[in-house]
């Protein structure tokens, strides 16, 4: 089975601008969450995406957004670029079944993302 | 204060020995905890997983929880140089509510041949 999957991986943008990340998720997984990567913070939480709506979200400006589509693809964007959004973005996958069982979360490679 | 507090190092150890990692945690409704590994320029990839309080063994690794002092450990044996990775552990309160993981700064560790 293939694991989750970004693009792009590498991503160079200036300050201002906008940009947007696409997530592949496990084939069957219905929840897709995304985080942010730096080495000051760590891995923060941004928000969680079901069945095409959003579950769930950090901190974050609203210069930060999604959307899931029917096929549990998911978009996030980001407007404004600004230098401290130069990250490393995950994106993961769960299943998310009602039961509860089967939540791990499945990680991406990430795409990194830098600001000028 | 973070809500989970990992010591970043980096920890080098040699080949064969006993690796000690660790979080604190602040959010006592925190239910599961998780133990990730995280290859430079790659992913985090899940280790280990447990609920509430307890032990938990998978091979090499064994992973710890204790709720009431609010602090989890992960424990790897005979560490290998393909060990050498950062550790994160994270965590949830519980799954019906989401699936938002809080996570630990990481810990850099590096396994001498």
């Amino acid at each position: 089975k293939a694991g989750v999957t970004q693009t792009p991986r590498y991503l160079i943008k200036t300050r201002g601008q906008q940009v947007t990340l696409s997530c592949s998720p496990i084939s069957g997984h219905r929840s897709v969450s995304w985080y942010q990567q730096t080495p000051g913070q760590g891995l923060q939480f941004l928000f969680e995406y079901f069945s095409e709506t959003q579950r769930n979200k950090g901190n974050f400006p609203g210069r930060f957004s999604g959307r899931q589509f029917s096929n549990s693809r998911s978009e996030m964007n980001v407007s404004t670029l600004e230098l401290g959004d130069s990250a490393l973005y995950l994106c993961a996958s769960s299943l998310r079944t009602s039961g509860g069982a089967g939540d791990t979360q499945y990680f991406g490679p990430g795409t990194r993302l830098t600001v000028l | 204060q973070k809500e989970v507090e990992q010591d970043p190092g980096p920890l080098s150890v040699p080949e064969g020995a006993i690796v000690s990692l660790n979080c604190t945690y602040s959010n006592s409704a925190f239910q599961y905890f998780m133990w990730y590994r995280q290859y430079s320029r790659k992913g985090p990839e899940l280790l280990m997983y447990t609920y509430s309080s307890g032990n938990k063994e998978d091979g090499r690794f064994t992973a710890q929880v204790d709720k009431s002092s609010k602090y989890i450990s992960l424990f790897i044996r005979d560490s290998q140089p393909s060990d050498s990775a950062t550790y994160l552990c994270a965590m949830s309160e519980k799954k019906s509510s989401g699936d938002k993981l809080t996570f630990g700064t990481g810990t850099r560790l590096a396994v001498r041949p």
